[in-house]
């Protein structure tokens, strides 16, 4: 199962781009990097994920590198409400259902 | 849709005492998923649950530790005899298998054991 490395923590200021990054250099050909995030109190929530192709909705970018051992999540324009514990997943398992292994994440702050 | 609905959202029991957390899916969702949160063991998945049917148990800490779906709107997680370790946040998942790769959270019970 490929593991992952994040920062522990990091900041961005209001109103500009939040990059977090990802390693995974272990990750195999058909597994997916997730992101969610978790506020203070709430339970994780759902970002994006992606195989190999860059991916955008919403809430972030996602940009993985073409040899696919590291990605980066862009929030474009990142507000107080940002703030949360950041996760990269890599999806583990053949099943569609494939459970989700949480590391420990980054924290990351945004300062007014 | 109300979202994962979980039951109580706080949980305060002695030492000994026989706890029970339940949990209501998103309707039409066939993933169940049972996740503990602690300061120092972060996010650990406990188990999870397709079609009712328990998947894979090996994060369950130990026998102590009990989970079952009787049906696809209900899941409980039971903790006999409870124990001070066991104070953490659970949280409940799911999951639609065919549609989807988001796991929906419920907002978590906050269990102390004194």
């Amino acid at each position: 199962d490929a593991k992952t490395t994040q920062p522990p923590s990091m900041d961005c200021a209001e109103g500009r781009a939040a990059n977090l990054p990802c390693n995974h250099s272990t990750i195999s050909g058909n597994e997916y990097v997730y992101w969610y995030r978790q506020i203070h109190s709430q339970g994780p929530q759902y970002i994006i994920h992606g195989l190999k192709n860059n991916e955008t909705n919403e809430m972030a970018s996602l940009i993985i590198t073409e040899d696919r051992k590291s990605s980066t999540l862009i929030l474009p324009h990142a507000t107080l409400r940002d703030t949360a514990v950041y996760y990269c997943i890599v999806r583990v398992g053949v099943s569609s259902a494939s459970k989700i292994i949480f590391g420990s994440g980054t924290r990351l702050s945004i300062r007014p | 849709d109300a979202g994962v609905i979980q039951s109580p959202r706080h949980e305060v029991t002695e030492m000994g005492q026989e706890v029970t957390l339940r949990c209501k899916p998103i309707s039409g969702h066939d993933y169940l998923f049972w996740y503990r949160q602690t300061m120092m063991r972060g996010l650990e998945l406990l188990i999870y649950f397709n079609n009712n049917v328990p998947i894979d148990d090996s994060g369950m800490p130990e026998d102590r530790f009990s989970a079952k779906m009787p049906n696809a709107s209900f899941s409980t997680l039971k903790i006999q005899p409870s124990e001070p370790r066991d104070s953490a946040v659970y949280f409940c998942a799911s999951k639609s298998g065919t549609s989807s790769y988001e796991q929906y959270f419920g907002p978590g019970t906050r269990l102390t054991v004194t």
